[in-house]
Protein backbone atom coordinates (compact mmCIF):
# COMPACT_ATOMS: atom_id res chain seq x y z
CA UNK A 1 0.00 0.00 0.00
CA UNK A 2 0.81 3.69 0.31
CA UNK A 3 3.61 4.89 2.15
CA UNK A 4 2.84 8.32 4.30
CA UNK A 5 4.71 9.87 7.01
CA UNK A 6 3.79 12.54 9.55
CA UNK A 7 6.02 14.37 11.57
CA UNK A 8 5.75 15.00 14.41
CA UNK A 9 4.20 11.94 16.08
CA UNK A 10 3.29 13.94 18.99
CA UNK A 11 3.92 17.55 20.34
CA UNK A 12 3.09 19.56 23.57
CA UNK A 13 2.90 22.60 23.65
CA UNK A 14 1.42 25.71 25.38
CA UNK A 15 -1.68 27.58 24.97
CA UNK A 16 -1.03 30.66 22.52
CA UNK A 17 1.43 28.86 20.50
CA UNK A 18 1.60 27.55 16.80
CA UNK A 19 1.88 23.93 15.46
CA UNK A 20 2.99 22.32 12.46
CA UNK A 21 2.34 19.21 11.59
CA UNK A 22 3.84 17.90 8.54
CA UNK A 23 2.37 15.32 5.94
CA UNK A 24 4.48 13.36 2.74
CA UNK A 25 3.19 11.39 0.64
CA UNK A 26 6.12 9.14 0.05
CA UNK A 27 5.24 7.12 -2.65
CA UNK A 28 2.89 8.99 -5.16
CA UNK A 29 1.94 12.10 -5.95
CA UNK A 30 -1.07 13.40 -3.75
CA UNK A 31 -3.45 15.48 -5.77
CA UNK A 32 -5.79 15.86 -3.03
CA UNK A 33 -5.08 15.70 0.71
CA UNK A 34 -7.73 15.01 3.38
CA UNK A 35 -6.69 16.35 7.29
CA UNK A 36 -8.98 14.24 9.75
CA UNK A 37 -8.56 15.01 13.54
CA UNK A 38 -9.60 12.82 15.98
CA UNK A 39 -11.08 13.22 19.85
CA UNK A 40 -10.88 10.47 22.26
CA UNK A 41 -13.44 7.80 21.95
CA UNK A 42 -14.48 10.00 18.58
CA UNK A 43 -14.50 8.91 15.00
CA UNK A 44 -12.23 10.52 12.90
CA UNK A 45 -14.24 13.55 11.61
CA UNK A 46 -13.06 15.28 8.21
CA UNK A 47 -11.80 19.21 8.39
CA UNK A 48 -10.45 19.86 5.44
CA UNK A 49 -9.49 18.50 1.38
CA UNK A 50 -6.68 20.41 -0.36
CA UNK A 51 -5.89 20.27 -4.01
CA UNK A 52 -2.32 20.84 -4.58
CA UNK A 53 -1.63 24.60 -5.66
CA UNK A 54 -5.44 26.06 -4.72
CA UNK A 55 -7.10 26.59 -1.06
CA UNK A 56 -8.40 24.35 1.03
CA UNK A 57 -11.94 23.44 1.51
CA UNK A 58 -12.72 23.22 5.42
CA UNK A 59 -16.03 21.14 6.69
CA UNK A 60 -18.20 23.10 8.96
CA UNK A 61 -17.34 24.47 12.47
CA UNK A 62 -13.86 24.18 11.11
CA UNK A 63 -12.24 27.68 11.32
CA UNK A 64 -9.99 28.28 8.28
CA UNK A 65 -7.77 31.19 10.15
CA UNK A 66 -6.90 28.65 12.59
CA UNK A 67 -5.92 25.83 10.74
CA UNK A 68 -3.98 27.12 8.31
CA UNK A 69 -2.93 24.30 5.15
CA UNK A 70 -0.46 23.86 2.73
CA UNK A 71 -0.43 21.95 -0.24
CA UNK A 72 2.11 23.42 -2.26
CA UNK A 73 4.12 20.46 -3.34
CA UNK A 74 2.12 17.08 -4.50
CA UNK A 75 4.25 15.22 -2.16
CA UNK A 76 3.81 17.70 1.23
CA UNK A 77 1.32 19.21 3.03
CA UNK A 78 1.25 20.79 5.83
CA UNK A 79 -1.37 21.61 8.79
CA UNK A 80 -0.84 24.92 11.21
CA UNK A 81 -2.42 24.95 14.12
CA UNK A 82 -2.74 28.54 15.32
CA UNK A 83 -2.96 30.00 18.63
CA UNK A 84 -3.37 26.57 19.77
CA UNK A 85 -6.17 26.33 22.91
CA UNK A 86 -6.63 23.27 24.95
CA UNK A 87 -9.82 22.09 23.30
CA UNK A 88 -7.51 21.60 20.00
CA UNK A 89 -5.91 18.69 21.77
CA UNK A 90 -6.70 15.69 19.41
CA UNK A 91 -5.07 13.12 16.98
CA UNK A 92 -4.81 14.57 13.61
CA UNK A 93 -3.99 12.83 10.56
CA UNK A 94 -3.55 13.04 7.08
CA UNK A 95 -4.64 11.00 3.95
CA UNK A 96 -3.31 11.83 0.77
CA UNK A 97 -5.39 10.82 -2.38
CA UNK A 98 -4.77 10.61 -6.41
CA UNK A 99 -2.24 7.98 -6.61
CA UNK A 100 -3.01 4.05 -8.07
CA UNK A 101 -5.13 2.96 -5.39
CA UNK A 102 -8.68 2.88 -4.81
CA UNK A 103 -8.53 2.40 -1.27
CA UNK A 104 -7.50 5.14 0.94
CA UNK A 105 -4.39 5.42 3.06
CA UNK A 106 -3.15 7.36 6.37
CA UNK A 107 -0.60 8.98 7.92
CA UNK A 108 0.58 7.74 11.11
CA UNK A 109 -1.00 10.84 12.95
CA UNK A 110 0.17 13.81 15.10
CA UNK A 111 -1.19 13.31 19.05
CA UNK A 112 -1.40 17.00 19.63
CA UNK A 113 -1.36 18.16 23.81
CA UNK A 114 -2.40 22.17 24.23
CA UNK A 115 -1.23 22.69 27.83
CA UNK B 1 -25.63 13.42 5.47
CA UNK B 2 -23.81 10.42 5.88
CA UNK B 3 -23.91 8.74 9.30
CA UNK B 4 -21.93 5.56 10.32
CA UNK B 5 -23.21 3.38 13.18
CA UNK B 6 -20.53 0.65 14.53
CA UNK B 7 -21.81 -2.33 16.77
CA UNK B 8 -20.63 -3.15 19.29
CA UNK B 9 -18.95 -0.55 20.63
CA UNK B 10 -16.75 -2.90 22.53
CA UNK B 11 -16.16 -6.10 22.20
CA UNK B 12 -14.24 -8.93 24.25
CA UNK B 13 -13.58 -12.66 22.92
CA UNK B 14 -11.22 -15.80 24.76
CA UNK B 15 -8.67 -16.52 21.71
CA UNK B 16 -10.00 -18.83 18.63
CA UNK B 17 -13.51 -17.94 18.30
CA UNK B 18 -15.22 -16.31 15.34
CA UNK B 19 -16.49 -12.98 15.42
CA UNK B 20 -18.29 -10.05 13.67
CA UNK B 21 -18.34 -6.81 14.01
CA UNK B 22 -20.71 -4.38 12.24
CA UNK B 23 -21.69 -1.42 10.55
CA UNK B 24 -24.51 0.42 8.79
CA UNK B 25 -24.70 3.69 7.18
CA UNK B 26 -27.68 6.22 6.24
CA UNK B 27 -27.07 6.58 2.85
CA UNK B 28 -26.86 3.74 0.58
CA UNK B 29 -25.11 6.12 -2.21
CA UNK B 30 -21.61 5.23 -1.60
CA UNK B 31 -18.98 4.91 -4.07
CA UNK B 32 -17.03 1.69 -1.88
CA UNK B 33 -16.50 1.15 2.16
CA UNK B 34 -13.62 0.13 3.81
CA UNK B 35 -12.56 -1.29 7.08
CA UNK B 36 -9.59 -0.19 9.13
CA UNK B 37 -7.92 -1.08 12.31
CA UNK B 38 -6.61 1.31 14.44
CA UNK B 39 -4.11 0.49 17.86
CA UNK B 40 -3.99 2.89 20.53
CA UNK B 41 -2.14 6.09 19.90
CA UNK B 42 -1.59 4.99 16.21
CA UNK B 43 -2.33 5.53 12.91
CA UNK B 44 -5.39 3.69 10.88
CA UNK B 45 -4.17 0.23 8.83
CA UNK B 46 -6.35 -0.28 5.89
CA UNK B 47 -8.12 -3.88 6.03
CA UNK B 48 -10.61 -4.29 3.37
CA UNK B 49 -11.93 -2.02 0.94
CA UNK B 50 -15.07 -3.21 -1.21
CA UNK B 51 -16.34 -1.32 -4.34
CA UNK B 52 -20.12 -0.37 -4.00
CA UNK B 53 -20.85 -3.11 -7.06
CA UNK B 54 -19.06 -6.00 -4.73
CA UNK B 55 -20.96 -8.11 -2.32
CA UNK B 56 -17.98 -8.68 -0.48
CA UNK B 57 -13.96 -9.26 -0.28
CA UNK B 58 -11.89 -11.53 1.98
CA UNK B 59 -7.96 -11.08 2.78
CA UNK B 60 -6.95 -14.21 5.16
CA UNK B 61 -8.84 -14.53 8.25
CA UNK B 62 -11.25 -11.46 7.51
CA UNK B 63 -13.88 -11.37 5.16
CA UNK B 64 -16.27 -8.10 4.74
CA UNK B 65 -19.57 -8.04 3.10
CA UNK B 66 -21.81 -4.82 2.19
CA UNK B 67 -25.36 -5.21 1.47
CA UNK B 68 -25.27 -1.48 0.32
CA UNK B 69 -28.95 -1.29 -0.70
CA UNK B 70 -30.03 -2.28 2.97
CA UNK B 71 -26.75 -0.05 4.56
CA UNK B 72 -25.27 -2.78 5.62
CA UNK B 73 -22.06 -4.03 6.15
CA UNK B 74 -20.13 -6.91 8.22
CA UNK B 75 -16.58 -7.50 9.31
CA UNK B 76 -16.36 -11.24 10.08
CA UNK B 77 -12.71 -12.11 11.90
CA UNK B 78 -12.50 -15.65 11.80
CA UNK B 79 -10.40 -17.76 14.85
CA UNK B 80 -9.14 -14.72 16.76
CA UNK B 81 -5.87 -14.23 18.13
CA UNK B 82 -4.62 -11.76 21.07
CA UNK B 83 -2.63 -9.63 17.91
CA UNK B 84 -6.54 -9.03 16.59
CA UNK B 85 -6.92 -6.73 19.67
CA UNK B 86 -7.33 -2.97 18.21
CA UNK B 87 -10.31 -0.72 17.33
CA UNK B 88 -12.15 -1.40 13.89
CA UNK B 89 -12.76 1.41 12.14
CA UNK B 90 -15.50 1.13 9.21
CA UNK B 91 -15.55 3.92 6.91
CA UNK B 92 -17.56 5.01 3.37
CA UNK B 93 -17.10 7.48 0.47
CA UNK B 94 -19.69 9.37 -1.61
CA UNK B 95 -20.64 8.15 -4.84
CA UNK B 96 -18.38 8.44 -7.73
CA UNK B 97 -16.84 12.54 -8.24
CA UNK B 98 -14.74 14.88 -6.26
CA UNK B 99 -15.60 13.64 -3.25
CA UNK B 100 -14.94 9.94 -3.87
CA UNK B 101 -12.39 9.47 -1.65
CA UNK B 102 -13.67 11.52 1.43
CA UNK B 103 -14.29 9.01 4.31
CA UNK B 104 -17.13 9.32 6.75
CA UNK B 105 -16.25 7.25 9.83
CA UNK B 106 -17.93 5.36 11.97
CA UNK B 107 -17.20 5.55 15.92
CA UNK B 108 -15.44 1.72 15.87
CA UNK B 109 -15.54 -1.30 18.06
CA UNK B 110 -12.65 -1.78 20.48
CA UNK B 111 -12.45 -5.60 20.16
CA UNK B 112 -10.35 -7.67 23.16
CA UNK B 113 -9.22 -11.27 22.30
CA UNK B 114 -8.39 -12.81 25.40
CA UNK B 115 -5.51 -15.24 25.47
Amino acid sequence: GAVVSQHPSRVICKSGTSVKIECRSLDFQATTMFWYRQFPKQSLMLMATSNEGSKATYEQGVEKDKFLINHASLTLSTLTVTSAHPEDSSFYICSPSGGPYNEQFFGPGTRLTVL
Amino acid sequence: KQEVTQIPAALSVPEGENLVLNCSFTDSAIYNLQWFRQDPGKGLTSLLLIQSSQREQTSGRLNASLDKSSGRSTLYIAASQPGDSATYLCAVSPNSGAGSYQLTFGKGTKLSVIP
